[in-house]
């Protein structure tokens, strides 16, 4: 089993639609990572969390450290959010371990 | 400047040659980060540094060789390399506070194919 759980793996949705991404992870950590990737590779860093909720544009990412669970929220989505979002958590100082990813593909 | 970036974009090289890949950042970040991401996986950490000094090393083969010359550069130097090592590479730069690290910024990737 992984450390680092995502799910769903594949999310096609209509423009416009609320979208939501989750993790579980089993270790314990210091903080969670919300990143998001593009076709083509670059990796850009959406969210880092240690407690709570944090807001920005469209985007919302929440954590619940008792329930090992973390959500990632799209408002308003539009087909540029089309990208692979990975959760990734820091169980050792320098060290992430990264969950499978998501693939979220947004229909105009 | 919260820009990490990376030399070349693309690098094709057969299995005798040697080559390096290049990562700098001028964000005064003191840890550096390689990075290793085949086809629809997550990425896989090959090296850390802190302050210029090698941290961590996932049991990467030799044929990997990573340097950092000074704090807002880090290289990878690659020799005899075998095609299951074509992949995406990316570099990462982070602030190093004590006991834990801050938000990982990502560079766009060196996508090699070992021929």
């Amino acid at each position: 089993k992984n450390e680092v759980e995502q799910s769903p793996q594949n999310l096609t949705a209509q423009e416009g639609e609320f979208i939501t991404i989750n993790c579980s992870y089993s270790v314990g950590i210091s903080a969670l990572h919300w990143l998001q990737q593009h076709p083509g590779g670059g990796i850009v860093s959406l969210f880092m969390l240690s407690s709570g909720k944090k807001k920005h544009g469209r985007l919302i990412a929440t954590i619940n450290i008792q329930e090992k669970h973390s959500s990632l929220h799209i408002t308003a989505s539009h087909p540029r959010d089309s990208a692979v979002y990975i959760c990734a958590v820091r169980s050792e100082v320098q060290k992430l371990v990264f969950g499978q990813g998501t693939r979220l593909t947004i229909n105009p | 400047d919260t820009e990490v970036t990376q030399t070349p974009k693309h690098l094709v090289m057969g299995m005798t040659n040697k080559k390096s890949l290049k990562c700098e950042q001028h964000m005064g970040h003191r840890a550096m980060y390689w990075y290793k991401q085949k086809a629809k996986k997550p990425p896989e950490l090959m090296f850390v540094y802190s302050y210029e000094k090698l941290s961590i090393n996932e049991s990467v083969p030799s044929r990997f060789s990573p340097e950092c010359p000074n704090s807002s550069l880090l290289n990878l130097h690659l020799h005899a390399l075998q095609p299951e090592d074509s992949a995406l590479y990316l570099c990462a730069s982070s602030q190093v506070v004590v006991g834990r690290v801050g938000t990982q910024y990502f560079g766009p990737g060196t996508r090699l194919t070992v021929l």
